[in-house]
């Protein structure tokens, strides 16, 4: 079992609807939650960060982390089809250790 | 401006031969990573030098090696490419890389495509 579990999708959502994207956990260890875009052919860029439990907002973005669950979910309201990407979580570990663990991303099509 | 560079953008080569990738950053960090993603997208993290020194070195063949010149430049040598060594290498930068977590965030580049025959 890997250490993040994420669905590979892909996911198709029309223009404007809510888009949930989830990843699960088994390192009570990991104290930094990310979420990462990835566009076809680039390299992946952070969109938000959280750490510990709590929600986090961000424009149209909204991450949130339940540690009692192991369950990390990024909203996106109002979805354009420049979200169209692979959504990528990662995890990590406070101090002394900088090692991003990922999941394997979700990827998202928002449709016009 | 391109923060992090990778060089050369995809490689092509033939089992058995040694091929070598560059990284630069200029954004100042001190810290360095050398990332595969493989075809199902799944991102894994290899090395990573702080100010040239080496922190992680995950379970990584030892076909792969490191170098570290200094804090701006990681480049990845590879002997002996096999076909299971086909994959996107991502090089990425952060600030510091030791005070933990996502205080550092990891700045990447636009992978290397590496496609072995």
């Amino acid at each position: 079992q890997k250490e993040v579990e994420q669905d590979p999708g892909p996911l198709s959502v029309p223009e404007g609807a809510i888009v949930s994207l989830n990843c699960t956990y088994s390192n009570s260890a990991f104290q930094y939650f990310m979420w990462y875009r990835q566009y076809s052919r680039k390299g992946p860029e952070l969109l938000m960060y959280t750490y510990s439990s709590g929600n986090k907002e961000d424009g149209r973005f909204t991450a949130q982390v339940d540690k009692s669950s192991k369950y990390i979910s990024l909203f996106i309201r109002d979805s354009q089809p420049s979200d169209s990407a692979t959504y990528l979580c990662a995890m990590s570990v406070v101090f002394g250790n900088e090692k991003l663990t990922f999941g394997t991303g979700t990827r998202l099509t928002i449709i016009p | 401006d391109t923060a992090v560079s990778q060089t050369p953008k995809y490689l092509v080569t033939q089992m058995g031969n040694d091929k070598s990738i560059k990284c630069e950053q200029n954004l100042g960090h001190d810290t360095m990573y050398w990332y595969k993603q493989d075809s199902k997208k799944f991102l894994k993290i290899m090395f990573s030098y702080n100010n040239k020194e080496l922190i992680i070195n995950e379970t990584v063949p030892n076909r792969f090696s490191p170098k570290s010149p200094d804090k701006a430049h990681l480049n990845l040598h590879i002997n002996s490419l096999e076909l299971g060594d086909s994959a996107v290498y991502f090089c990425a930068s952060s600030q510091d890389g030791t005070s933990g977590g996502a205080g550092d965030t990891q700045y990447f580049g636009p992978g290397t495509r590496l496609t072995v025959l």
